[in-house]
């Protein structure tokens, strides 16, 4: 069935380290595709988004490419501050039903 | 912009009881979702309703039950509730392009 892969947490990196998440999905047809990320005690907020192959979303220096061809929404930003430091899930969605991957929790140090 | 509120934030009950959460949206979103959180699950479809009088389940929905007679609230209820649904539960809407899904703050609920 459909569903979305993302790697498994926590990530720890100092600060101004180079970011990577990985997802991949399946899904039938041409879905969209989406990081959302959630600070503690906190509902999911959008990251970014992009809605068909090859174009990249891209928010507060945190990038993602859609990758038909490999099935991938890898999520990354060049410099991660302390203020990074959240749970980032991975979602793609498919006539109005959205599905999320587990969640992956990043700690960023000083 | 209120968007979405959910009430209430904070829960204890007892195993058995009767307990509804509170979901409403101030967008006239047509999509309108419940998802439970856990450790190790992630997120996790309950029910959705593409519109008033229309709901679906989703992935997990036995011991829950919904409505959606206004297109602005979609309660959820859990009839008995169990100690294995404790979890942090999140309404969500979104609209027909389903471009992007919003999540309320989520509601934390304890069964003991």
């Amino acid at each position: 069935g459909d569903s979305v892969t993302q790697m498994e947490g926590p990530v720890t990196l100092s600060e101004e380290a180079f970011l990577t998440i990985n997802c991949t999905y399946t899904a039938t047809g041409y879905p969209s595709l989406f990081w959302y990320v959630q600070y503690p005690g906190e509902g999911l907020q959008l990251l970014l988004k992009a809605t068909k192959a090859d174009d990249k979303g891209s928010n507060k220096g945190f990038e993602a490419t859609y990758r038909k061809e490999t099935t991938s929404f890898h999520l990354e930003k060049g410099s991660v501050q302390v203020s990074d430091s959240a749970v980032y899930f991975c979602a793609r969605s498919n006539f109005n039903k959205f599905y999320f991957g587990s969640g992956t929790k990043l700690n960023v140090k000083p | 912009d209120a968007g979405i509120t959910q009430s209430p934030r904070y829960k204890i009950t007892e195993t058995g009881r009767q307990v509804t959460l509170m979901c409403h949206q101030t967008w006239s979103h047509s999509y309108m979702f419940w998802y439970r959180q856990d450790l190790g699950h992630g997120l996790r479809l309950i029910y959705y309703s593409a519109a008033a009088d229309i709901t679906d389940k989703g992935e997990v929905p036995d011991g829950y039950v919904v409505s959606r007679s206004k297109t602005e609230n979609f309660p959820l209820t859990l009839e008995s509730a169990t100690r294995s649904q404790t979890s942090v539960y999140f309404c969500a809407s979104s609209d027909r392009s389903g471009n992007t899904i919003y999540f309320g703050e989520g509601s934390w609920l304890t069964v003991v």
